[in-house]
């Protein structure tokens, strides 16, 4: 089993529209999730961290954590093209500092 | 602008060729990272050094050498290595929570 799965995509969706990615993990002693953007031929930037569950928002997005369900997904308001890009979810285990990433999905914004 | 600095952008080397990858961070983290993303595939953890100490090596191969002077720097040496080694290098720093890329290095071993 992969420790932290995603969708591969693509997701389309049209622009102003809500984006949902989903990601889930295997281990239950993950303490830290981020939510990383990618663009084509660029590094990794973080857009988003959350520590305990529930939601967390942040401008146009929210992060939103269950950990029973071992779940964490990044909500996307009022989609831009500009937000087209790769989004990779990242876990780490408490009291070590090992990231570790699912394969990412691929977000497109139609305009 | 991450705070995380890597060089060369860019680079060819053939199977015989010795190279260096360079990495420095600005953030005061203490935790620095190489990572290999590679086509189609998640980004494979590859080392992780917490203040200078290697703590993890994820069973990479010897011909990837790292080096990590101090918490600020740190290095990864290439001898003989093959086409499949061709990919995205990325270098990382964390404090322990929120992890910052560099720009990579794009190598391509011909």
């Amino acid at each position: 089993q992969k420790e932290v799965e995603q969708n591969s995509g693509p997701l389309s969706v049209p622009e102003g529209a809500i984006a949902s990615l989903n990601c889930t993990y295997s281990d239950r002693g993950s303490q830290s999730f981020f939510w990383y953007r990618q663009y084509s031929g660029k590094s990794p930037e973080l857009i988003m961290s959350i520590y305990s569950n529930g939601d967390k928002e942040d401008g146009r997005f929210t992060a939103q954590l269950n950990k029973a369900s071992q779940y964490v997904s990044l909500l996307i308001r009022d989609s831009q093209p500009s937000d087209s890009a790769t989004y990779l979810c990242a876990v780490i285990t408490s009291g070590t500092y090992k990231y570790i990433f699912g394969t990412g999905t691929r977000l497109k914004v139609l305009a | 602008e991450t705070g995380v600095t890597q060089t060369p952008r860019h680079l060819v080397m053939g199977m015989t060729n010795k190279k260096s990858l360079k990495c420095e961070q600005h953030l005061g983290h203490n935790a620095m990272y190489w990572y290999k993303q590679s086509a189609k595939k998640p980004l494979e953890l590859m080392f992780v050094y917490n203040f200078k100490e290697q703590t993890e090596n994820n069973s990479v191969p010897s011909r990837f050498s790292p080096e990590c002077p101090n918490s600020s720097h740190l290095f990864l040496h290439l001898h003989t290595l093959q086409p499949e080694d061709s990919a995205l290098y990325l270098c990382a720093s964390s404090q322990g929570m929120e992890a910052f890329f560099g720009q990579g290095t794009r190598l391509t071993v011909v």
